[in-house]
């Protein structure tokens, strides 16, 4: 069973760079879509953009200018650095994996649990 | 940007069936339009405090393990998710989502179902 885990700060200062790694086990990387998703509190679900294990990369139009998805393929994990934080970032982000190998429009699963990432000074 | 409709609310009791309505505006209206293109539409569970579930993808296809008192289908620009049998632990949040030809996903606001 596929399990994902992110990690990271959970208290970012405005205008600095949010980095989280999400870590895949029970299951290898390769061959599927990898995506990370936000939700701020008490709000709906924004996605952020996705990376193919060979590091094919897409991103939310909203968000390109300030976001990069890495993928490590030894390490079986993949990493979102968003840039120039302010206090509308915050929000519990996920990381999750597509439903079906070698697609990236099935849908979202299995998720992380979800870690809430905090901008204040 | 593209967006996608949801009822804020639905409510029913135990044992009735719901839909939950999903309209897409904008530019990804042409995304529900492609029937045999694009049928990259899912749905998620979402409990307080978990993470989302995914309980519908390719608009009408469950993932293994989910019920079968969730089903999914699309009509024009609206695709719907419907619930029989309603449960109380069916009570959550459910998000709908696309996957549009602009090779992005685009979510729903969100509809809140409680059971009475």
């Amino acid at each position: 069973q596929v399990q994902l885990q992110e990690s990271g700060p959970g208290l970012v200062k405005p205008s600095e760079t949010l980095s989280l790694t999400c870590i895949v086990s029970g299951g290898s990387i390769n061959n599927y879509y990898w995506s990370w998703i936000r939700q701020p509190p008490g709000k709906g679900l924004e996605w952020i953009g996705y990376i193919y294990y060979n590091g094919i990369t897409d991103y939310n139009p909203s968000l390109m200018s300030r976001v990069t998805i890495s993928v490590d393929t030894s390490k079986n994990q993949f990493s979102l650095n968003l840039t120039s934080v302010t206090a509308a970032d915050t929000a519990v982000y996920y990381c999750a994996r597509d439903y079906n190998t070698f697609r990236e429009s099935t849908g979202f699963d299995p998720w992380g649990h979800g870690t809430l990432v905090t901008v204040s000074s | 940007q593209s967006a996608l409709t949801q009822p804020a609310s639905v409510s029913g009791s135990p044992g009735q069936s719901i839909t939950i309505s999903c309209t897409g505006t904008s530019s990804d209206v042409d995304d529900f339009n492609y029937v045999s293109w694009y049928n990259y539409v899912s749905w998620y569970q979402q409990h307080p405090g978990k993470a989302p579930k995914l309980i519908i993808f390719d608009v009408s296809f469950r993932p293994s393990g989910v019920s079968n008192r969730f089903s999914g289908s699309k009509s024009g620009n609206t695709a719907s998710l419907t619930i029989s049998g309603l449960q109380a632990e069916d009570e959550a949040d459910y998000y709908c989502s696309l996957y549009t030809s602009s090779s992005i996903w685009v979510f729903g606001g969100g509809t809140k179902l409680t059971v009475l």
